[in-house]
């Protein structure tokens, strides 16, 4: 039982260059969340979706764009990365959207030069 | 939008005392209340939660409040220990398809030994 893993784990970019994140989890969570972590920000909701097919924005949406064609699957997409962008990306899931425990992936270390 | 503040931004106590973290949120709806801790380089993991119908809850040494009426909640670690140093965030989220679990900024908490 694997829980949350996401791919990769770090990842250097160039600005103007894209990239996509993924989230697999195979908890048989309806919900899953992608944040990112900057120092002194915490954790800011880019996107989230509450079931295959579905997706919406949170509230750090700007410069990605994410998709879940599969319920295990979450991906994050940079469409044209730019320095801003540099942050650990968290994706996460959970059984019943906002009222129980998220499961956290690993982490994704990215940095746009 | 939704809004949850945290403080202190760091906090550092000897090893044998107790630390409190404070957090309030802006959405009145919000119903349940996880607290999340990340040591150095790992993934958040949830060490207690509290939800609107509870004032208090204790699991061992940590405790965690919440106060509707004030929209605040705060948790409390007694007898710390060096293990327990690490980032804190606290979250809040409503029940159902239209919340979002929305985390304050952290807590970096440091226990000298």
């Amino acid at each position: 039982n694997a829980g949350v893993t996401q791919t990769p784990k770090f990842r250097v970019l160039k600005t103007g260059q894209s990239m996509t994140l993924l989230c697999a989890q195979d908890m048989n969570h309806e919900y899953m969340y992608w944040y990112r972590q900057d120092p002194g920000m915490g954790l800011r909701l880019i996107h989230y979706s509450v079931g295959e097919g579905t997706t919406a924005k949170g509230e750090v949406p700007d410069g990605y764009n994410v998709s879940r064609l599969k319920k295990q699957n979450f991906l994050l997409g940079l469409e044209s990365a730019a320095p801003s962008q540099t942050s650990v990306y968290f994706c996460a899931s959970s059984y019943v959207f906002g009222d129980t425990e998220a499961f956290f992936g690993q982490g994704t270390r990215l940095t746009v030069v | 939008g939704e809004n949850v503040e945290q403080h202190p931004s760091t906090l550092s106590v000897q090893e044998g005392d107790s630390a409190v973290i404070k957090c309030t949120y802006s959405d009145s709806a919000s119903n349940y209340f996880p607290w999340y801790k990340q040591e150095l380089g790992k993934r958040p993991q949830l060490i207690i939660d509290i939800r609107s119908n509870v004032g208090e809850k204790k699991d061992q040494r940590i405790a965690v409040t919440l106060n509707k009426t004030a929209k605040h909640f705060s948790l409390h670690i007694t007898e710390t220990q060096p293990e327990d140093s690490a980032v804190y965030f606290c979250a809040a989220s409503r029940s159902g398809n239209t919340g979002k679990l929305i985390f304050g900024q952290g807590t970096t908490l440091q226990v000298k030994p």
